[in-house]
């Protein structure tokens, strides 16, 4: 069993839906919660980072996380064209000090 | 956030030759940056932990003597692949940590724009 499990996709949307990404894990001495986003042929771009338990909102992204479940949820709002990417869930035990551990990344493509 | 570059983007070489990554943190200063690896759609492997003025940590199954890791700097690591093959062939990229991030801010890596290698 994979530590971090995330449907690789590919996911398809029309401009303007809510899309909901999803990860498990299996690790529940993970703390530090992330979402990444890559385009193709480029480095992860960090784009939502959480704490422990809870959600966090930033502009039309909300990141949640429930650690009691271990599942973590990236949703997008309004989605646009230019959210097409593969969004990446990703976990730490200590923050920036640790290796991060990713799930191997949901394709997203949203069609105007 | 942090912004830490790689150098070269994109490097094809011969079967048996060896090739630096740079990687470099522009804005801050890290003492531990991270070299992972990314195959075909898979995910980011760690592959080892650069840490400055130090021997590197190897993840298990990392060969220390084919990649050969120097953090001679706090804003500078090096990646070599020795005797490269075909099968090197992947996506490489580091990360660093801000030290200016911790506590209730954003700790967490901030990751370059990767280097793609082909080995013919």
């Amino acid at each position: 069993q994979k530590e971090v499990e995330q449907d690789p996709g590919p996911l398809s949307v029309p401009e303007g839906a809510i899309v909901s990404l999803n990860c498990t894990y299996s690790n529940s001495a993970f703390q530090y919660f992330m979402w990444y986003r890559q385009y193709s042929r480029k480095g992860p771009e960090l784009l939502m980072y959480t704490y422990s338990s809870g959600n966090k909102e930033d502009g039309r992204f909300t990141a949640q996380v429930d650690k009691s479940s271990k599942y973590i949820s990236l949703f997008i709002r309004d989605s646009q064209p230019s959210d097409s990417a593969t969004y990446l869930c990703a976990m730490s035990f200590r923050g920036g000090y640790q290796k991060v551990t990713f799930g191997t990344g949901t394709k997203l493509q949203v069609i105007p | 956030g942090a912004v830490v570059s790689q150098h070269p983007s994109w490097v094809i070489c011969k079967s048996g030759t060896s090739v630096k990554i740079e990687c470099r943190s522009l804005d801050f200063q890290a003492t531990t940056m991270f070299w992972y690896r990314q195959f075909p759609k898979q995910s980011l492997m760690l592959m080892a932990t650069s840490n400055e003025g130090s021997k590197a940590t190897y993840e298990q199954g990392v060969e220390k003597d084919k990649f050969l890791i120097n953090h001679a700097s706090l804003t500078l690591s090096t990646l070599t692949v020795t005797s490269a093959h075909p099968e090197d062939s992947s996506f490489y990229i580091c990360s660093a940590r801000d030290p200016n991030s911790g506590g209730s801010s954003t700790d967490t890596q901030y990751f370059g724009p990767g280097t793609r290698l082909t080995v013919l």
